[in-house]
């Protein structure tokens, strides 16, 4: 099955900084690589995704890149904000028989300091 | 907006109890999904299902069962509860893309 690696682990960056989270994927059929944010308490939200047969999604401060070749995608968040402090999963779509199946990496907690 | 309900936000059983726990999507989403969520394990898959009465195993299905007899719920029931079951329990739903997820429920297993 497939198998998603996050890094890092934690991430602390100083507020206005870039932070940039990492991650690998197994399986070379998987097609769609969304980004989950969740705030402490509160439920995963997805926050941008991006499909195979694209490069690169911007949506404001927030980026994300493909590399299908080396099957890696990256989430950059620029200009950070103490409220982009959070847990931020990555995550693959298997394709499968039937349903719309995602595996998750292990997550990043983000800590933007003042 | 998407709206996933999850019954409880906490819940507390003895270790044996029967548990069940329901999720309610009012978006006429194919696709539901429960997982597990554990620190520094992420989002752990449990079950899923595509279609009403339909199932699959996702990755950590032992111990586990589901039962999805109308499109909007989909529950997830423990036959047995033990004390490491206890965790977060996310259920979520979707289409074609993104998942959309509930609050969440936090099972503790004495």
């Amino acid at each position: 099955g497939e198998n998603v690696e996050q890094h890092p682990s934690t991430l602390s960056v100083q507020e206005g900084d870039s932070a940039v989270i990492k991650c690998t994927y197994s399986d070379s059929a998987s097609n769609y690589f969304p980004w989950y944010k969740q705030e402490l308490g509160k439920r995963p939200q997805l926050i941008i995704d991006i499909r195979s047969n694209v490069g690169e999604k911007k949506d404001q401060r927030i980026a994300v890149t493909l590399n299908k070749t080396a099957k890696h995608f990256s989430l950059h968040i620029t200009e950070t904000q103490p409220e982009d402090s959070a847990v931020y999963f990555c995550a693959a779509r298997r394709v499968t028989g039937g349903g719309n199946k995602l595996t998750f990496g292990t997550g990043t907690q983000l800590k933007v300091e003042l | 907006d998407v709206k996933v309900t999850q019954s409880s936000r906490y819940l507390v059983k003895r270790t044996g109890e029967k548990v069940f726990l329901e999720c309610v999507q009012d978006m006429d989403h194919e696709n539901m999904f429960w997982y597990r969520q554990d620190p520094g394990l992420g989002l752990r898959l449990i079950y899923f299902s595509y279609d009403v009465k339909m199932k699959e195993k996702g990755d950590i299905p032992e111990g586990y069962s589901v039962s999805r007899e109308k499109k909007e719920r989909f529950s997830l029931i423990l036959e047995s509860a033990s004390t490491n079951q206890t965790s977060m329990y996310l259920c979520a739903s979707s289409l074609t893309g993104g998942q959309y997820f509930g609050a969440g429920t936090r099972l503790s297993v004495l």
